[in-house]
């Protein structure tokens, strides 16, 4: 079974600063996308950014980007000008490319973000 | 374009009784999906729906059941609740068609068992 791992369950920034945060996975697949996504206050679970696993190239979304490590099975998460409204939970996630569990979401426990003024 | 809807918000229960919790998905998404987020768990697969058959299902009791209607909509039910099925339940709908379609949350249904 596929897990998710992110090993700082607390990270703090100042705003306008830049913050990583870490994820590792376990898998045997070859196949699979990686997702982070942002939990605020409201507890809606809003999309970040997505990586799929055949590509080489890191993903980015305006202030966020991924650094996919594939062998190393890393997927951190790059926050640059950090703002207040980034303050949430965050989950990196797994998501098999195959087979019959590729419909599920598999999360890390999350890393809770504060930015601080 | 609306989003994933979930209803009710909130709701307070008694062990022992049974909760139907729904789940409207964007239009046109065809798979719906639904976890259990605790602070000792984490959030939990439940199961996932496409086209009304059920594809995957989670580790969790046969008290936690699912169905989804023609119309995509969705609905888990729990029966003979006990506390530790305190939680919120997040309901998440996608196209279904591949396996990299995005995956959309509602704002979820908060369960209180007492």
């Amino acid at each position: 079974a596929q897990t998710v791992t992110q090993s700082q369950p607390e990270m703090s920034v100042q705003e306008a600063e830049t913050v990583t945060l870490s994820c590792t996975y376990d898998t045997s697949e070859s196949d699979y996308y990686l997702f982070w996504y942002k939990q605020p206050p409201s507890r809606q679970m809003i999309l970040v950014i997505r990586q799929e696993a055949y590509k080489q190239q890191n993903a980015t979304e305006n202030r966020f980007s991924v650094n996919f490590q594939k062998a190393a099975k890393s997927f951190s998460l790059k926050i640059s000008d950090s703002q207040l409204g980034d303050a949430a939970m965050y989950f990196c996630a797994y998501r098999s490319g195959s087979g019959g569990s590729n419909y599920k979401l598999t999360f890390g426990k999350g890393t809770l973000l504060t930015v601080n003024p | 374009k609306a989003g994933v809807t979930q209803t009710p918000r909130y709701l307070i229960k008694t062990r022992g009784q049974q909760v139907t919790l729904s789940c409207s998905p964007i239009s046109g998404h065809r798979s719906v999906s639904w976890y259990q987020q605790t602070p000792g768990q984490g959030l939990q697969f439940l199961f996932e729906y496409f086209s009304e058959t059920q594809r995957n299902k989670g580790n969790f009791p046969g008290r936690f059941s699912g169905r989804q209607f023609s119309n995509s909509r969705s609905e888990m039910n729990v029966s003979t609740l006990e506390l530790g099925d305190s939680a919120l339940y997040l309901c998440a709908s996608s196209l279904g068609g591949k396996t990299g379609n995005t995956i959309y949350f509602g704002e979820g249904s908060w369960l209180t068992v007492v």
